[in-house]
């Protein structure tokens, strides 16, 4: 079975400070994802990445960032927490879609955030 | 960009009775619609999904219908349980594309 791991389930910060969130996945997979959950707007994506050292925004980049410097891991970084950064993030992996005419992404538990 | 509309977003349905979640979306060149479902504490997980050749799937309580004339496709569980009750989210997308765009979700109550 494909696991993703996430660091941590609950996490609670302060405004302003610096907030790394982890992910990793077992299964080989060159696409790795960071959503945010926010009830009545669904996933929406802050990035991803293709590969080792490769990013792409998402739709809602702004305020974070990522780093991937190894295929398995995949971070999310808040640099200066705000409250509005307060939700539930999910990480998702999965292979390459085209050889196989599908596109699944595998996820993680996912961390509830809450800045104060 | 993909524009996902998903409706109801929340359904309560009895134990033993059907539901049925609907997924409207606006690229017509998408050629893959997934359905994942998300428990309580979990994250989403695939389902059934159907690629753009094939009108229907079936998988035991659970299809999947598309109309691309019409750009939508729908969820159909049928003698629902309560393990169905968790909140459902639709990705219309194309295979190609190695991301997914996720509708709003609909929150899926089954009443004992």
């Amino acid at each position: 079975d494909v696991k993703v791991t996430q660091s941590s389930r609950y996490l609670v910060k302060r405004t302003g400070e610096k907030v790394f969130l982890e992910c990793v996945q077992d299964m080989d997979h060159e696409n790795m994802f960071w959503y945010r959950q926010d009830p009545g707007l669904g996933l929406r994506l802050i990035y991803f990445s293709y590969d080792v050292k490769m990013k792409e925004k998402g739709d809602i980049p702004e305020g974070y960032s990522v780093s991937r410097e190894k295929k398995e891991r995949f971070s999310l970084i808040l640099e200066s927490a705000s409250t509005n950064q307060t939700s539930m993030y999910l990480c998702a992996s999965s292979p390459p879609g085209q050889g196989i005419g599908k596109n699944i992404q595998y996820f993680g538990a996912g961390t509830r955030l809450s800045v104060l | 960009g993909e524009n996902v509309e998903q409706h109801p977003s929340t359904l309560s349905v009895q134990e033993g009775d059907s539901a049925v979640i609907k997924c409207t979306y606006s690229d017509s060149a998408s050629n893959y619609f997934p359905w994942y479902k998300q428990e309580l504490g979990k994250g989403p997980q695939l389902i059934i999904d159907i690629r753009s050749n094939v009108g229907e799937k079936k998988d035991q309580r659970i299809a999947v219908t598309l109309n691309k004339t019409a750009k939508h496709f729908s969820l159909h569980i049928t003698e629902t349980q309560p393990e169905d009750s968790a909140v459902y989210f639709c990705a219309p997308t194309q295979h190609v594309d190695e991301k997914l765009t996720f509708g709003t979700g609909t929150r899926l109550t089954i009443i004992p």
